[in-house]
């Protein structure tokens, strides 16, 4: 089985569509994080959690919300959905620091109509 | 701030030929460089990784060498295979010791090989 899996694998919505994002990891770490992937940007970071009750905004967390319901579980919420926000969303965990290896999810392609 | 610069792609090689793509950093302090590689389909999983000046990490038969006088982490392979056809993403992070956690991320570097 996967560490780390996400659901949806694939998600089309329209504007202005309440969208959870889940993952949950089976690494037994503390720390998760959510990115996404655009074509030419590289990754970007939208939130991080070091533990159930810590959560940290990211680069770019404007429109979106996270919850920690468990150590193995962080979902991304996106309240209303815009256009500009169709991309490939990772969700990733790792160990005690950000030297450590991250192990990614293998992504929710997201389309926004 | 922070950053990670690498060679644009698309970067097309023939089987067996030698591969570098380069990436030279932008930070304040001293990071650990990783190379992170993406195949078709997939999220991105640790290729290797130097957590200090001099240090060489190496997988699968690439390596690369945290060069702290010229900010760079290029990644090499001497012979490429088919299965090597991927993105390839460079990024830094700081330990917690300097107070400034987070993994910056290069754009990324498409490479395909072809028999």
């Amino acid at each position: 089985d996967a560490d780390v899996t996400q659901t949806p694998r694939n998600r089309i919505t329209k504007t202005g569509k309440r969208i959870m994002l889940e993952c949950s990891q089976t690494k037994g770490h503390d720390r998760m994080y959510w990115y996404r992937q655009d074509p030419g940007l590289g990754l970007r970071l939208i939130y991080y959690s070091f533990d159930v009750k810590d959560i940290n905004k990211g680069e770019i967390s404007d429109g979106y919300s996270v919850s920690r319901q468990a150590q193995a579980k962080f979902s991304l919420s996106l309240e209303s959905a815009i256009p500009n926000q169709t991309a490939l969303y990772f969700c990733a965990t790792s160990g005690q620091t950000f030297t450590d290896t991250q192990y990614f999810g293998p992504g929710t392609r997201l389309t926004v109509l | 701030g922070d950053s990670v610069t690498q060679m644009e792609g698309p970067v097309t090689l023939s089987e067996e030929a030698f591969l570098t793509i380069n990436c030279t950093y932008t930070a304040t302090g001293y990071p650990s460089l990783f190379w992170y590689v993406q195949y078709p389909g997939e999220g991105l999983q640790l290729l290797l990784k130097a957590t200090k000046a001099d240090d060489k990490g190496s997988n699968k038969g690439f390596e690369a060498t945290y060069r702290k006088e010229t900010t760079s982490f290029h990644l090499e392979k001497g012979s490429v295979q088919v299965s090597d056809s991927a993105v390839y993403f460079c990024a830094l992070s700081y330990s917690a010791n300097f107070g400034n956690e987070k993994l910056t991320f290069g754009t990324g570097t498409r490479l395909t090989i072809i028999p």
